[in-house]
């Protein structure tokens, strides 16, 4: 069993659409949980981070996380063509990363 | 821009050969973190440098190495290339030696190993 999951999709939405991204993680010892966005040919670009459990919100976009099930979520609201990209999540404790595979995500105007 | 500068971009070498790439941290983060990214196995810690000492190890082949300079630039050796190490590589940099969550990453270099 991988210690992050992460559904690889693609996932495709109409402009405007609220989309709802999620991973799911094994090792209780993670605290810091990130969404990173990457472009086609590109490096990951940080999107937001959250310590434990709890929501956070930005812009469009908020993360939430919740612990006691090992799952965590990244919704865009009013989503928009500029958005498809691959949204990777990754989980931190103490030295230790780890990168889910990514979803890929395709806005259509 | 992130501020972090990886080349050379594109890199295309035979198995076998030996290659090196390089990182230039943002301005003023002490951490290089090194992975890797292929389609089927997604992006793999390699290796992380903090202030020139060797921080963090995660699956790096015994063929890859890594080194951290004095004015904080960092390189990664492959050597022994096989087909398989064909792959993106990135580079990320961070203030801080453990946190992560301020990890900002280069615009990769693409090996191919033909």
């Amino acid at each position: 069993q991988k210690e992050v999951e992460q559904d690889p999709g693609p996932l495709s939405v109409p402009e405007g659409a609220i989309v709802s991204l999620n991973c799911t993680y094994s090792n209780s010892a993670f605290q810091y949980f990130m969404w990173y966005r990457q472009y086609s040919r590109k490096g990951p670009e940080l999107l937001m981070y959250t310590y434990s459990s709890g929501n956070k919100e930005d812009g469009r976009f908020t993360a939430q996380v919740d612990k006691s099930s090992k799952y965590i979520s990244l919704f865009i609201r009013d989503s928009q063509p500029s958005d498809s990209a691959t949204y990777l999540c990754a989980m931190s404790g103490g030295f230790k990363t780890i990168f889910g595979a990514g979803t890929r995500l395709f806005v259509k105007a | 821009d992130s501020g972090v500068t990886q080349t050379p971009k594109h890199l295309i070498t035979a198995t076998g050969q030996r290659v090196t790439l390089r990182c230039s941290p943002r301005s003023g983060d002490l951490s290089v973190y090194w992975y890797q990214q292929s389609l089927d196995q997604g992006l793999q810690f390699l290796i992380q440098y903090y202030n020139g000492e060797e921080r963090a190890k995660g699956n790096i082949l015994e063929r890859f190495s890594a080194q951290q300079f004095p004015d904080l630039h960092s390189e990664l050796n492959l050597s022994s290339l096989e087909l398989g190490d064909s792959a993106l590589y990135f580079c990320a940099s961070s203030p801080y030696s453990e946190d992560t969550t301020e990890a900002f990453f280069g615009q990769g270099t693409r090996l191919t190993v033909v």
